[in-house]
């Protein structure tokens, strides 16, 4: 069984920029979360989907934005980024409501 | 708010054990969690406790909720240089339709051989 899996690595972009950052959910989970983890810092959470539907929003700015699709892969949207968000971003992909299984991340470095 | 609060430094000789102590504030939390960062990674589920147990054993995992007091904690018996990670304790709680995960800062565990 495959587990969650994030595309790419790392990433280095400029100010301004946007980014969009992937996961594929493990086989059978239909829930996926989305979390930033600044540097020294525990995880923070962006936002998850059920279904393909956003269902719940952490304190983060309207500039993050997701999408799920029907084979429960998500995609992370970073717009108009700023120097704050360089961070790991880290994915998260549940069968239920109690387990989350993450990635290995994406390393976003913002210059 | 929701609030976890974890020690950030721990520092243990190998074959001792450990003992991770945590504290959270929600007291609608439903399940509490540990995972294990490792340099350069993602996390890592050891295990979780429902909030209406006192203790679950997993081998050499013990984790302890004190409900009451809000206070969690995690041993690993005879411990090992390959646990010497970031150890981060984690609530779940039920909101507007999601269950989002609060992270404490982490406890870095160092391992001396």
């Amino acid at each position: 069984e495959t587990g969650v899996t994030q595309s790419p690595t790392h990433l280095i972009k400029t100010r301004g920029q946007q980014v969009t950052l992937r996961c594929s959910s493990q086989s059978g989970h239909n829930t996926v979360s989305w979390y930033q983890q600044a540097l020294g810092q525990g995880p923070q959470f962006i936002f998850q989907y059920y279904r393909e539907e956003e269902n719940g929003r952490g304190n983060f700015p309207p500039r993050f934005s997701g999408l799920q699709f029907p084979n429960y892969s998500s995609e992370l949207n970073v717009n108009a980024l700023e120097l704050d968000d360089s961070a790991l971003y880290l994915c998260a992909s549940s069968p239920a409501h109690n387990e989350q299984f993450f990635g290995p991340g994406t390393r976003l470095t913002v210059l | 708010g929701e609030d976890v609060e974890q020690s950030l430094f721990l520092s243990v000789r190998e074959g001792d054990s450990s003992v991770i102590n945590c504290t959270y504030t929600d007291s609608s939390s439903t399940y509490l969690y540990w995972y294990k960062q490792e340099p350069g990674a993602g996390l890592q589920l050891l295990t979780y406790i429902f909030s209406n147990m006192d203790m679950k054993q997993d081998q050499r995992l013990t984790v302890l909720l004190n409900k009451k007091d809000k206070h969690l904690s995690l041993r690993i018996a005879d411990t090992q240089t390959g646990d010497s990670a970031i150890y981060f304790c984690a609530e779940i709680t039920p909101g507007a339709g999601s269950y989002q995960l609060t992270f404490g800062k982490g406890t870095k565990l160092s391992v001396i051989p």
